[in-house]
């Protein structure tokens, strides 16, 4: 069974830093997607950025970015000129691709980011 | 779209009383996916449907829960006879075939 692990219940970063967010996986997949999602306090998730496994290049959304290490299981999520609306839960996911057997999103346990002025 | 919406967005039960939660999907949407959310825990996934027919269910669904999507647009999560282990965060998201996952703003269960 696949699994996300993220083993930072907690980080704080000073507005304007950049922060990156840990986030390993288990899988005998080859072919799966990987997200990041964001879930403000009392608001509903939403999605910062997601990978396709069989891409080699890292994923890139403005100020989010990913480290996506295939072989070591890895997807850390960096946060670039942090800003006070990026506190939130942060949570990884992972994804079988299109057509398999299951379509759901498994989730690790997330991250509470706080962002210091 | 106007998004996905859930009702109630609160509800207080006694433990043993049975509780209804609603999901209105983005219109558009034939995937519709209910995920629990405890304190200090990631979503976990409950079940999904494909238009009406439900695909896929957690052994967390445990049956004293059910879940049906009549005609393929709204859906309802029904609790029976409620224990303080169901006190959680219900969330329920909706997407296209492969698409990107809408999640609504939850529905918080607390049973006392």
């Amino acid at each position: 069974a696949q699994t996300v692990t993220q083993s930072q219940p907690e980080m704080s970063v000073q507005e304007a830093e950049t922060v990156t967010l840990s986030c390993t996986y288990d899988t005998s997949e080859s072919d799966y997607y990987l997200f990041w999602y964001k879930q403000p306090p009392s608001r509903q998730m939403i999605l910062v950025i997601r990978q396709e496994a069989y891409k080699q290049q890292n994923a890139t959304e403005n100020r989010f970015s990913v480290n996506f290490q295939k072989a070591a299981k890895s997807f850390s999520l960096k946060i670039s000129d942090s800003q006070l609306g990026d506190a939130a839960m942060y949570f990884c996911a992972y994804r079988r691709p299109e057509g398999g057997a299951t379509n759901k999103l498994i989730f690790g346990t997330g991250t509470l980011l706080a962002v210091q002025p | 779209d106007t998004g996905v919406s859930q009702n109630p967005r609160h509800k207080i039960t006694k433990r043993g009383q049975n509780v209804t939660f609603r999901c209105d999907p983005i219109s558009e949407h034939n995937r519709l996916y209910w995920y629990r959310q405890t304190l200090g825990q990631g979503p976990e996934f409950l079940t999904y449907f494909q238009n009406e027919a439900q695909l896929e269910k957690s052994r967390l669904l445990s049956d004293r829960f059910s879940a049906e999507r009549p005609k393929g647009s709204f859906s309802t999560l029904e609790i029976q006879r409620t224990e303080q282990g169901d006190s959680a965060m219900y969330l329920c998201a909706s997407s296209r075939l492969g698409g990107e996952l809408f999640f609504g703003e939850g529905s918080r269960l607390t049973v006392l």
